[in-house]
């Protein structure tokens, strides 16, 4: 159990720039979830995999933001055109079925949009 | 819908001493799941303490315990004796026993500093 990676873990992008995160889950875990967090607030949901399939997304998810999980394995998240208003903490996290006995996170990626 | 409220944006707390962090929560739903997260400098999140609502008893995790109020719809943190390591934002959080995605409704946070 090698944890939650994320890559990059700092990204300075300019404004109209596309960026794409990465996130490697444990490898028996078959949810995923991104969350975006904004500096001194809670972590809010943006969308979640089950194994290969993406099953909820967040109306905060505007069509600039884009998802997958091939495979049933890592992650990508895809924002187009960035926004100064996307500069935060893309986290990523990933849980046993049972989700209820909570989550492992990523230590996350900052994106800055410039 | 869902809501979780930290009224407490910062706190502080000598070391080995005792600190209570609150957290208030809105639902119509009569089962859920109630978590502590903690965040440290270094930014990755770790779960603290889990409460399952149909238990009545309060959970307790070595140092952290929770006082668990299902009517009052009030989920506090107690940390005793505590550590330098324990300085960190915490989070309230709520999920729907429901939830076929598990997903996580989190509060605002508390910035916790524990002062030697």
């Amino acid at each position: 159990d090698t944890g939650v990676s994320q890559d990059p873990r700092h990204k300075i992008t300019k404004r109209g720039q596309n960026v794409t995160f990465r996130c490697d889950p444990i490898s028996e875990h078959n949810r995923l979830y991104w969350y975006r967090q904004t500096l001194g607030q809670g972590p809010e949901f943006l969308t979640y995999f089950q194994n290969e399939a993406q099953l909820e997304k967040s109306r905060l998810l505007s069509d600039r933001f884009s998802a997958e999980r091939p495979k049933g394995s890592f992650s990508t998240l895809e924002i187009q055109r960035t926004e100064q208003g996307d500069s935060a903490m893309y986290l990523c996290a990933s849980s046993r079925l049972e989700a209820h006995y909570g989550y492992t996170f990523g230590s996350g990626t900052r994106l800055t949009v410039v | 819908a869902q809501t979780v409220t930290q009224s407490q944006p910062e706190m502080s707390v000598q070391e080995a001493e005792t600190v209570t962090l609150s957290c208030t929560y809105d639902t119509s739903e009569n089962n859920y799941y109630l978590f502590w997260y903690k965040q440290p400098p270094s930014r990755q999140m770790i779960l603290v303490i889990r409460q399952e609502a149909y238990k009545q008893q309060n959970a307790t995790e070595n140092r952290f315990s929770v006082n668990f109020q299902k009517a009052a719809k009030s989920f506090s943190l107690k940390i005793s004796d505590s550590q330098l390591g324990d300085t960190a934002m915490y989070f309230c959080a709520f999920m729907k026993h429901s939830s076929n995605t598990g997903k996580l409704i989190f509060g605002q946070g508390t910035t916790l500093q524990v002062k030697p």
